[in-house]
């Protein structure tokens, strides 16, 4: 069964300080690898995403993250953190496993972000 | 560009009453599906449909039922609130599994 972890529940960090937020991941296959974030009574807005090719990738507002299959990771970072950018985390994994398992996202519990002025 | 749709935003049941969850997209998306956030949970995926007329349990299936008549629409039916289904509920869609999926703004559902 495919499963996500973030083991870290809530991080504090400072504006301007950087940030990695970890994601640990098991999937029989090649996983499809996504990070999205959510802001207070809102919905996901995907960050960044994870198919092949190229370990590292980049994402929007600055995020990157990277792929590190012999760990089954897909940490999160961002080299300079912004108060904009304090919200909750999701890592999720996926892919066309076959059968019933097609189409399913499994989400990580979340990593919610507070950022200090 | 309305996106993901979830009506209504916010609802309260009482014990044993029943209620639809609605969730429209006008992106043309096959695949869509419901998830539950609780906190501390993340989102765990509910049912899931790969297009019109192909539904599939996900994690947390139990007490939901859903239908795809259409490709915009995929309501999910509450049979018999219980208080343990008090939480909030996301619609997302995608074009396929490799696409990102869009989510709603979510149904904030209290059971009492």
């Amino acid at each position: 069964a495919q499963s996500v972890t973030q083991p870290d529940i809530h991080i504090t960090v400072s504006e301007g300080a950087s940030l990695e937020l970890r994601c640990n991941y098991s999937y029989g296959a090649t996983p499809y690898l996504f990070w999205y974030v959510q802001s207070p009574g809102q919905g996901l807005q995907l960050l960044l995403k994870y198919f092949s090719g190229d370990t590292l990738v980049q994402g929007i507002k600055g995020f990157e993250a990277e792929f590190k299959r012999s760990q089954s990771s897909f940490n999160l970072r961002k080299p300079s953190v912004h108060w904009s950018d304090a919200a909750e985390y999701f890592c999720a994994v996926g892919g066309k496993a076959g059968g019933t398992s097609y189409g399913k996202l499994t989400f990580g519990q979340g990593t919610i972000l507070t950022v200090h002025p | 560009n309305a996106g993901v749709t979830q009506t209504p935003k916010f609802q309260v049941l009482k014990t044993g009453q029943s209620m639809t969850l609605q969730c429209a997209q006008d992106m043309n998306h096959e695949y869509m599906s419901w998830y539950r956030q609780d906190p501390g949970m993340g989102l765990r995926l509910i049912h899931y449909s790969v297009g019109a007329g192909i539904t599939d349990q996900g994690e947390v299936p139990n007490g939901y039922n859903v239908s795809r008549s259409t490709t915009e629409d995929f309501p999910l039916r509450l049979l018999s609130a219980a208080p343990s289904q008090t939480s909030v509920y996301f619609c997302a869609s995608s074009y396929a599994l490799n696409q990102p999926q869009h989510f709603g703004d979510g149904t904030r559902l209290s059971i009492l």
